[in-house]
């Protein structure tokens, strides 16, 4: 069966301070992945989306990068926090074709 | 462009009623429509999805949506309500390119 994995799951950074949130995905192959940002406990934004290693897509201009290094894992990335990077962020993978997203149990980032 | 509206924040029933969280939706070409649900502090977890055929689509702890064309909606339903359906929900759409669009989230509570 297929599971995703996300770490770590809490986090507290310095304003400035770098940033990696990493994801795998065990189970299955070429999955599509996704970064999402839930802020205040509500509304998804979706961050970045990838079909395959090496190819993201962002899908708004902000101070996070992602990069998809081998088939299975997505890292979402920043080099200087700022305050409103805080939020609880959700990797997800698909397989396209109508299928649904599973999600992981997301990383919760405090920026101060 | 296609975007989900979730028109309420929140919804409360009492316990044994039924439940009814509001959905509608704007995609260009077929709509493929998914509610999720989400514990505090967790990954969110799929529920139902409608890709095509029956416009009443049964999903997983009873919960049931209905689709509806000309209204443009996709609610969700469950003929009665467990106080352990608690939890905040989400209505999405997936666009061609296998991009999915959350809704704002309606929180439902459900009383003894």
């Amino acid at each position: 069966s297929q599971t995703i994995h996300q770490w770590p799951a809490t986090l507290v950074q310095p304003v400035g301070s770098p940033l990696s949130l990493e994801c795998t995905v065990e189970g299955t192959s070429n999955p599509n992945l996704y970064w999402y940002r839930q802020a205040a406990g509500r509304g998804l934004q979706l961050l970045f989306y990838s079909v395959g290693i090496g190819q993201i897509s962002s899908e708004v201009p902000q101070n996070l990068s992602a990069s998809r290094p081998q088939d299975r894992q997505f890292i979402l990335s920043s080099k200087k926090l700022l305050l409103s990077d805080s939020g609880f962020y959700l990797c997800a993978w698909g397989t396209g074709a109508g299928g649904e997203l599973f999600f992981g149990e997301g990383s919760r980032l405090t920026v101060l | 462009a296609q975007s989900v509206a979730q028109p309420e924040d929140q919804v409360n029933v009492a316990e044994g009623n039924p439940l009814t969280v509001k959905c509608t939706y704007s995609v260009s070409g077929n709509p493929y429509l998914f509610w999720y649900v989400q514990y505090p502090n967790r990954g969110l977890q799929f529920l139902l999805k409608y890709i095509t055929g029956d416009n009443l689509v049964k999903g997983s702890y009873g919960f049931e949506a209905e689709f509806n064309k000309s209204q443009t909606s996709f609610h969700l339903k469950k003929p009665s309500a467990l106080v352990s359906d608690s939890a905040l929900y989400f209505c999405a759409v997936r666009n061609n390119f296998n991009k999915f669009y959350f809704g704002s989230g309606t929180k439902l509570n459900v009383k003894p």
